[in-house]
Parts: C-alpha cells; sequence; structure tokens
C-alpha cells in the first residue's frame, strides 16, 4: 500500500513567489493534518481536515497560508508571497477516522527554502 | 488545552543497555490517546506505540513499551536493548475526544553508543 504522498520533496524559491505543496493521503483515510516542522518551534499543527472539510485552521500562521482538500484523495497548502522565516519541512500526515485511537500516518515531508 | 512536555533535550545510552523517554501530558478530557513517533535523520516520521487513557494494561511493542502511570499523567517510552539504529528524535503527542487535534511535544534526542 502506498503511504502518504507529498511533493515536491524539495523547494527552493525567493522571497514572494508563490509557493504550493501538494499532498496524497492514504486510501480511505478521512482525515489529513499538515504541520510545519522548524528548530526553533518544533512541530506545528497548520489545520486538519475531515471529509475534505476543514476542521481548525487555528494553527495556519497568518493569510499568507490557505490550504485546500477539494477531495479525499488530494490537498494543498500554498504560500502567497513566501518570506524567508516559512523555511521549515512541511508534513502531511492522514488517519482513518479521525477518532483518538487512530495513528497518524505522516508523508516524507517537503522541505521548503526561501531566499 | 491539551499539553505535551518532554523535558529531556538529550540522552545518551549504551548499545544493548534500556533508556527511558519522559513525557508527561495535561489534559482536562478523560478520554484521550497517547503516541509516540520516532524521526531520524532521515526525516520521517514512525509511529512506535499508542496507549489509551482506558487501557488497563501498558501498551508494548517489540522492544517499545509505554510506562504509562495515569495519575501523575506521565506516559514514558522505554526502549530495551538500544541498537545503533534508535539513534533519532523521539516525540510524544496526545490527541483528546474533544479536538481530535494531535499535539506534539518538544522531543527528545537519543544517542545510542557503541
Amino acid at each position: 500500500d502506498a503511504g502518504v504522498i507529498q511533493s515536491p520533496r524539495h523547494e527552493v524559491t525567493e522571497m514572494g513567489q508563490e509557493v504550493t505543496l501538494r499532498c496524497k493521503p492514504i486510501s480511505g483515510h478521512n482525515s489529513l493534518f499538515w504541520y510545519r516542522q522548524t528548530m526553533m518551534r518544533g512541530l506545528e499543527l497548520l489545520i486538519y481536515f475531515n471529509n475534505n472539510v476543514p476542521i481548525d485552521d487555528s494553527g495556519m500562521p497568518e493569510d499568507r497560508f490557505s490550504a485546500k482538500m477539494p477531495n479525499a484523495s488530494f490537498s494543498t497548502l500554498k504560500i502567497q508571497p513566501s518570506e524567508p522565516r516559512d523555511s521549515a519541512v512541511y508534513f502531511c500526515a492522514s488517519t482513518p477516522t479521525g477518532r483518538i485511537t487512530d495513528t497518524q500516518y505522516f508523508g516524507p515531508g517537503t522541505r521548503l527554502t526561501v531566499l | 488545552a491539551q499539553k505535551i512536555t518532554q523535558t529531556q533535550p538529550g540522552m545518551f545510552v549504551q548499545e544493548k543497555e534500556a533508556v527511558t523517554l519522559d513525557c508527561t501530558y495535561d489534559t482536562s478530557d478523560p478520554s484521550y490517546g497517547l503516541f509516540w513517533y520516532k524521526q531520524p535523520s532521515s526525516g520521517e516520521m514512525i509511529f512506535l506505540i499508542y496507549q489509551g487513557s482506558y487501557d488497563q494494561q501498558n501498551a508494548t511493542e517489540g522492544r517499545y513499551s509505554l510506562n504509562f502511570q495515569k495519575a501523575r499523567k506521565s506516559a514514558n517510552l522505554v526502549i530495551s536493548a538500544s541498537q545503533l539504529g534508535d539513534s533519532a528524535m523521539y516525540f510524544c503527542a496526545i490527541t483528546t475526544s474533544g479536538t481530535y487535534k494531535y499535539i506534539f511535544g518538544t522531543g527528545t534526542r537519543l544517542k545510542v553508543l557503541a
């Protein structure tokens, strides 16, 4: 079975450019999470979807960040315009049902560098 | 709101010895789940073990066991017979029935010495 798929794996861009990160959750999973990991702030939850609906976006840092889940098999996280402080590893994770007993399955992450 | 505290930024252990990584949590929700993940230097997040708040027994998965002390709100990870490949960051996380969000601790970096 394929795990959570993220693309690109690495992204280098210049300040001010738009960045789009993509995620394909495990087939059949109905909850999807976006995280950001930095040395300074650790692993932060940005937003979480259940059945393609955003449930909690309180972790989205500011209006420059937006996330969508148009269907059960695809989600995007967009940063526009990007800034150097957005440099981090962005993880996508999915769970089967959204219950507290669910294990989160993480993708390999996208390492974003904003120059 | 729930919270996870991992007080050990770094730990060393000799190969083949056991090591305990500390995790304390805070939540007012009686129904919650506790997780441990491993993040090697390659960066992926690997699920290790799960403990539910109503589970009567401590969880075990191979060389991993969870020392769950509910009254103390602690969920320490015990790795037995450490191997060089256990060198990694280890994260404790909690999720509750109230929010279904996973809150992660700051992690403990474990180094296994040959």
